[in-house]
């Protein structure tokens, strides 16, 4: 497609559940990003992946987050045993040249 | 490491007025990229605006400019003749250039601009 599809738009979960959310990226676009955007705060940083090259993970909060990205192109984000405290919007991003991004309009995840 | 502060939480401006946003950063880089994006309701991020540091010329895009201030790290928005549509968050940010490393975007907290008819 031509843009960044992230589904599913929104995702109501039980507190200890593990949820899955996937980003497909824009063909060709070499780097994806995962960011995580709290209520009322700004994008927290959560992974890079660029390439075959070994993911950034430096930004993930907790060993519950995980995230593959299979044949460089379509990504998921797991996490696991959810907490009250993932209850957040998770934005996914695609890049070219790395000097700009197209993001995705995001999974609000809310666990209840 | 790099921080981005965005000072006011909330701003309005009356319908074909100018608002000014502001943004300032905190970097050891010397080269560098900074960004506006705007999130509307839709919850997509749009950019809106692009400034590469070792360019001294503000950049514009038709109503939306900004006033580079390297020394001062620096980097406010300027909207014209706002529109209804400009209503939304706006979030400003910082990026290294491409050859130093993962390139992710640091962000600010966001300002609210509301436009009122």
């Amino acid at each position: 497609g031509a843009g960044v599809s992230q589904s599913p738009s929104n995702k109501v979960t039980e507190k200890g559940k593990d949820v899955e959310l996937r980003c497909d990226p824009i063909s060709g676009h070499t780097a994806l990003y995962w960011y995580r955007q709290s209520l009322g705060q700004g994008l927290e940083f959560l992974i890079y992946f660029q390439g075959n090259s070994a993911p950034d993970k430096s930004g993930l909060p907790s060993d519950r987050f995980s995230a593959e990205r299979t044949g460089g192109s379509v990504s998921t984000l797991t996490i696991q045993r959810t907490q009250q405290e993932d209850s957040a919007v998770y934005l996914c991003a695609s890049s070219l040249t790395g000097s700009g991004y197209t993001f995705g309009s995001g999974t609000r995840l809310t666990v209840v | 490491a790099q921080t981005v502060t965005q000072s006011q939480p909330e701003m309005s401006v009356q319908e074909a007025e100018t608002v000014t946003l502001s943004c300032t950063y905190d970097t050891s880089e010397s080269n560098y990229y900074l960004f506006w994006y705007k999130q509307p309701p839709s919850r997509q991020m749009i950019l809106v605006i692009r400034q590469e540091a070792y360019k001294q010329q503000n950049a514009t895009e038709n109503r939306f400019s900004v006033n580079f201030q390297k020394a001062a790290k620096s980097f406010s928005l300027k909207i014209s003749d706002s529109q209804l549509g400009d209503t939304a968050m706006y979030f400003c940010a910082f990026m290294r250039t491409a050859w130093a490393g993962a390139n992710n975007l640091f962000f600010g907290t966001g300002t609210r601009l509301t436009v009122i008819p």
